[in-house]
């Protein structure tokens, strides 16, 4: 069974510093890969999705993340954070070789809740 | 993506009542989920519901707790019967958009169970 690990419980950087977000998972072939954002009260909000081709993948707000397959890893990156970046962030997988019931399972991380100081 | 809104937003609920929550779509689809999120963890899938036929539970969750329905393409809603302290959760509705089935969350209902 897939399965996602973020091991970072809660990270804490300044503001305009770079900011990485690490995510590994434990699949058999290449996943189907997203992260989202939760700000708080919200819901989660799809930054960015890799399937297939670059392995750079370019989302929303500012935010890249890289496939390594080597490391089956898909860290989320920003140059610059700034405040309004302080939310919690969920990596997910899919497999996208089944379709069970007519869907595509998702499996969630357990979250890294970033703090953004001024 | 999609334009999903949920109903209540957060509510606070006495033990052994039930509440129903809603989800609206913008756009008819033929899945939707629901999830719940514990205080401090991820997201956990509860059930699939796919419109003309009865929602299909995840294991640990069953439709006595958790009744779903799914009338139409564009609504769904969850009940989360005779609840309990343990039930305090946000409760997130989510549908498959895209080529590749990826999924877009609603705002979430917060629930707390006094």
């Amino acid at each position: 069974a897939q399965s996602v690990t973020q091991p970072d419980i809660h990270i804490t950087v300044s503001e305009g510093a770079s900011l990485e977000l690490r995510c590994n998972y434990s699949y058999g072939a290449t996943p189907y890969l997203f992260w989202y954002v939760q700000s708080p009260g919200q819901g989660l909000q799809l930054l960015l999705k890799y399937f297939s081709g670059d392995t750079l993948v370019q989302g929303i707000k500012g935010f890249e993340a890289e496939f390594k397959r080597s490391q089956s890893s898909f860290n989320l990156r920003k140059p610059s954070v700034h405040w309004s970046d302080a939310a919690e962030y969920f990596c997910a997988v899919a497999d996208p070789g089944i379709i069970s019931g007519g869907y595509q399972k998702v499996t969630f991380g357990i979250g890294t809740k970033l703090q953004v100081i001024p | 993506s999609a334009v999903i809104s949920q109903k209540p937003s957060r509510d606070i609920c006495q033990r052994g009542t039930s509440l129903t929550i809603q989800c609206q779509v913008d756009s008819q689809v033929t899945m939707m989920f629901w999830y719940r999120q514990q205080p401090g963890q991820s997201l956990t899938l509860i059930a699939t519901a796919n419109q003309g036929s009865e929602a299909t539970y995840e294991s640990g969750f069953v439709i006595d707790k958790f009744p779903i329905s799914r009338p139409n393409l564009t609504f769904s809603t969850l009940t989360v019967s005779n609840m309990s302290p343990e039930d305090s959760s946000i409760y997130l509705c989510s549908v498959e958009r895209g080529p590749n089935y990826e999924q877009y969350f609603g705002p979430g209902t917060r629930l707390t169970v006094t």
